[in-house]
């Protein structure tokens, strides 16, 4: 198994670029996430899913939007890129319920916005 | 909205000191998770505490939920090299659904 993967590893976006940040996972996991990191302020929930076609926002969701359409894919949007979004973002996944379950998160993705 | 706080944000200590870190949340969580973060890496999870006042070991790491399940330890005896990176707490919320993390205790340790 792959685990959880991400793509790209690092990019660098232009303020007002829009792109994609791909994630997938092949556990067969119901729940997925997108964080974001930033120095000192730990990791911040984006959005979350608790499976196909079921979104919700997290506690930064503004500036990202999400779909879920099949178990496997999870894949984050910046819709018009800032510089406030530079940041290393997550993608975890975990099966069953998120609280009671581990997360299995993948390498990261690096996005600097100039 | 839930909050998890977490001290101290760095540690420094010399190898073999004894090593801990603290999660305090405004609101009672429905369980805990610590998750490790080398320098460069992803967390990765450690552990789960889901009862009031649970204790947990792993060789020389010691984790614990407060009785009102809104604080929890991790205490790690003795630190080796091995052990530096960010240690993170994450409470679940009692809607379900999310996990909250804390800002991290960054964790190096001087041979």
């Amino acid at each position: 198994n792959a685990g959880v993967t991400q793509t790209p590893k690092f990019q660098v976006l232009k303020t007002g670029q829009s792109m994609t940040l791909q994630c997938a996972q092949d556990m067969n996991h119901e729940y997925m996430s997108w964080y974001r990191q930033d120095p000192g302020m730990g990791l911040r929930l984006i959005h979350y899913s608790v499976g196909a076609g079921i979104t919700d926002q997290g506690e930064v969701p503004n500036g990202y939007n999400v779909s879920r359409s099949t178990t496997e894919d999870f894949p984050l949007r910046l819709l018009s890129a800032a510089p406030s979004q530079t940041s290393v973002y997550f993608c975890a996944s975990g099966p069953g319920h998120i609280t009671y379950n581990e997360q299995f998160f993948g390498p990261g993705t690096r996005l600097t916005v100039l | 909205g839930q909050q998890v706080m977490q001290i101290p944000q760095y540690q420094h200590v010399q190898e073999g000191e004894d090593f801990t870190t603290y999660c305090n949340s405004s609101t009672t969580l429905s369980n805990i998770q610590w998750y490790k973060q080398r320098p460069g890496g992803h967390p990765v999870f450690l552990i789960q505490l889901v009862k009031s006042g649970e204790v947990k070991k792993q060789k020389r790491l010691t984790f614990q939920f407060g009785e009102a399940k809104k604080n929890s330890s991790l205490h790690i005896t003795a630190t080796q090299t091995t052990d530096v990176g960010t240690y993170f707490c994450a409470g679940g919320d009692n809607q379900g659904g999310k996990l909250i993390f804390g800002q991290g205790t960054e964790l190096s340790v001087k041979p």
